[in-house]
């Protein structure tokens, strides 16, 4: 996951905004993607982004996209203790994805 | 939607012996299943293609007689960790795609603990 970046960290407050970033550096990749993964669970797919879009909202959660700069961001509104998790970015590279290393969301009471 | 699951979930085996780590998919058909490999608190790793009726595609720095591939049907691969060393505890994760999809659905992941 060396080419794609991620904070390793990030903690926020229940019913606050949480907003975590990403950046990749294959301007190829069609998709980019959010997984998130529980303790000792494997990935769950969150939302996906085809690379011509800049923005994608699926309820709590809204993907930006800068395909210049080759950034990504997931903000999830209003966050709840129950998306207390590792959030991993992905870039698809042919069929594989290539993930960054995750960042690691603490929601604190 | 699109399921995959991998058993078993956890494993404790001894140093020497070998464990196979089965990936199915339980409603479609896949022809491509990739093994990624996770240590703690890293990123998921990409060790192989499972290619359906044929050799598996290493990454690079992947012992392809350490770890076995075997892709034998559309709904199943297998993974086979031979003399396993503690070395080799690891989240091994598997995941695999519909045909014409555009996401890779993820298995839940088998927990390889090598004493």
């Amino acid at each position: 996951g060396e080419d794609v970046e991620q904070s390793l960290f990030l903690s926020v407050r229940e019913g606050d905004s949480s907003v975590i970033n990403c950046t990749y550096t294959d301007s190829s990749s069609t998709y980019l993607y959010w997984y998130k993964q529980e303790p000792g669970a494997g990935l769950q797919l969150l939302t996906y982004i085809f690379s011509n879009m800049d923005m994608k909202q699926d309820q709590r959660l809204t993907v930006l996209l800068n395909k210049k700069d080759k950034h990504l961001s997931l903000r999830i509104a209003d966050t709840q203790t129950g998306d207390s998790a590792i959030y991993f970015c992905a870039e698809n590279s042919g069929y594989a994805l290539n993930f960054g290393k995750g960042t690691s969301l603490l929601v604190t009471p | 939607g699109a399921v995959v699951s991998q058993h078993p979930s956890r494993v404790i085996c001894k140093s020497g012996t070998s464990v196979k780590i089965e990936c199915r998919s339980l409603d479609f058909q896949a022809t491509t299943m990739f093994w990624y490999r996770q240590f703690p608190k890293q990123s998921l790793m990409l060790m192989a293609t499972s290619n359906e009726g044929s050799k598996a595609t290493y990454e690079q720095g992947v012992e392809k007689d350490k770890f076995l591939i075997n892709h034998a049907s559309l709904t199943l691969s297998t993974l086979t960790v031979t003399s396993a060393h503690p070395e080799d505890s690891s989240f091994y994760i598997c995941s695999a795609g519909h045909s014409g999809a555009n996401v890779l659905t993820f298995g839940a992941g088998s927990r390889l603990t090598v004493l």
